[in-house]
């Protein structure tokens, strides 16, 4: 089955900064990539998507690029705030089913 | 998300006790999952359903069943073998997978089980 792994586990960055969360993949047939923000004791809310036709998708200061090729994608989070500070986890799913794999989730704190 | 729901927010479980877990889902999704939360750990998918009388055990199934009688609700039952349930469950829903409008995965608000 699907393997997704995510790095770092935990991430610090001073606020304005950048934050870049990567991830990998192992199975070639997934091909829809979410990225969940996940604030204590809340439910995951999705923050952006990308699909294996697209390689960058971008939504105000988040970013997602994927490389098929290398089997791995990226979350960027730009001029990051206070309120960015969640823990945000990667998945992988197949087109043809509906099993989503996910990764074991980032910790990030903005330092005000 | 405010589509799917899950009650109760707690839940307390005695020794040798089964509770049932409720989630439902009024966005007509045919696929529905289960998920189980440990303190800084990542999600691990317990069941999931993609269509109504139809489930497949997830990575940790042991100790936990499901059933899908109706497309919108799957309820999960934690059994007196599952002898560590304490964690944040999770249940989502997403469309049936190839539709065009995609299969974005959505999440209840969870349910924190406690043992006694």
């Amino acid at each position: 089955g699907e393997n997704v792994e995510q790095h770092p586990s935990t991430l610090s960055v001073q606020e304005g900064d950048s934050a870049v969360i990567k991830c990998t993949y192992s199975d070639s047939a997934s091909n829809y990539f979410p990225w969940y923000k996940q604030e204590l004791g809340k439910r995951p809310q999705l923050i952006i998507d990308i699909r294996s036709n697209v390689g960058e998708k971008k939504d105000q200061r988040i970013a997602v690029t994927l490389n098929k090729t290398a089997k791995h994608f990226s979350l960027h989070i730009t001029e990051t705030q206070p309120e960015d500070s969640a823990v945000y986890f990667c998945a992988a799913s197949p087109d043809t089913g509906n099993q989503f794999y996910f990764g074991t989730g980032t910790s990030l704190t903005v330092i005000p | 998300d405010g589509g799917i729901t899950q009650s109760p927010k707690y839940l307390f479980r005695k020794e040798g006790q089964n509770v049932t877990l409720s989630c439902e889902q009024n966005l007509n999704h045919d696929a529905m999952y289960w998920y189980r939360q440990d303190p800084g750990q990542g999600l691990r998918l317990i069941y999931y359903s993609q269509i109504v009388n139809d489930f497949q055990k997830g990575d940790i199934a042991e100790g936990y069943s499901v059933s899908r009688e109706k497309k919108e609700s799957f309820p999960l039952t934690v059994t007196s073998a599952q002898k560590n349930p304490t964690a944040f469950y999770l249940c989502a829903s997403s469309p049936r997978a190839g539709l065009a409008i995609g299969k974005t995965q959505y999440f209840g608000p969870g349910t924190r089980l406690l043992v006694l």
